[in-house]
C-alpha cells in the first residue's frame, strides 16, 4: 500500500527560527511532490511543488527532495506567527496521496 | 481569475435525505478530484473525474455515493440517504493535467442531524 508519512506534531518553533517539516513516502515510482498549508477550518493551499532531486527555494520556503532516501522536506525560514498551520505533504504516483499533516506552531 | 468554486459552503441534512455538492473547476482545468476530511484527520481521496468520465473512484464508498462531471456544468458529488457518519468537510480540487498540481476549493461542510 502506497503511504505518505508525516509526524503529526505539534512542532513548536520560536518566531524568527527555521521550521523543518519532514515527509517520507513508500513508492519509489513517485515523480511529483507537493507541500500544502491548511489553516484550521480552511482548505489546503499549495505552497511548493518539487519534481527533481535537490533544493527548490521560493521566498522563505525551501523544499528538499531526496528520491534515493524517499524523503521530502520543507524548510520555513524566519518563521512568523502566521505560519502556524497544518502542513500537508502530497506525493503523486498514479494519484496524489496526502499525508495526515504536521501541525506547526510558531511561538511569538 | 476565479479559483475553484464550491457550493453550498455549508449544508445541513437530516438522516435519510440526499446531499448534493457542486464544484466548478478553475478555468482551463478539466481534471476534478473530490476529497473528504474528518475533524483532525487527513484528506481522504474519493474520486477523480475528467469531463464525462470517472477516471478513478477507488476511494468512494460502494453504496450511496456517486459523482459526475458532465460536459456542461459543475461536477457533482451526490450522497443518498445520508447518515451521521457522512458529516465532514468535502473538498474539491482541480488540475490542468492529471498528475500535476491540484488547487482546492473552499470546501462544503456537511452536517447530518
Amino acid at each position: 500500500q502506497k503511504e505518505v508519512e508525516q509526524n503529526s506534531g505539534p512542532l513548536s518553533v520560536p518566531e524568527g527560527a527555521i521550521a523543518s517539516l519532514n515527509c517520507t513516502y513508500s513508492d519509489r515510482g513517485s515523480q511529483s511532490f507537493f507541500w500544502y498549508r491548511q489553516y484550521s477550518g480552511k482548505s489546503p493551499e499549495l505552497i511548493m511543488s518539487i519534481y527533481s532531486n535537490g533544493d527548490k527555494e521560493d521566498g522563505r520556503f525551501t523544499a528538499q527532495l531526496n528520491k534515493a532516501s524517499q524523503y521530502v522536506s520543507l524548510l520555513i525560514r524566519d518563521s512568523q506567527p502566521s505560519d502556524s498551520a497544518t502542513y500537508l505533504c502530497a506525493v503523486n504516483v498514479d494519484k496524489i496521496i496526502f499525508g495526515k499533516g504536521t501541525r506547526l506552531h510558531i511561538l511569538p | 481569475n476565479a479559483g475553484v468554486m464550491q457550493n453550498p459552503r455549508h449544508l445541513v441534512r437530516r438522516r435519510g435525505q440526499e446531499a448534493r455538492l457542486r464544484c466548478s473547476p478553475m478555468k482551463g482545468h478539466s481534471h476534478v478530484y473530490w476529497y473528504r476530511q474528518l475533524p483532525e484527520e487527513g484528506l481522504k481521496f474519493m474520486v477523480y473525474l475528467q469531463k464525462e468520465n470517472i477516471i478513478d473512484e477507488s476511494g468512494m464508498p460502494k453504496e450511496r455515493f456517486s459523482a459526475e462531471f458532465p460536459k456542461e456544468g459543475p461536477s457533482i458529488l451526490r450522497i443518498q440517504q445520508v447518515v451521521r457518519g457522512d458529516s465532514a468537510a468535502y473538498f474539491c480540487a482541480s488540475s490542468p493535467r492529471g498528475e500535476g498540481e491540484q488547487f482546492f476549493g473552499p470546501g462544503t461542510r456537511l452536517t447530518v442531524l
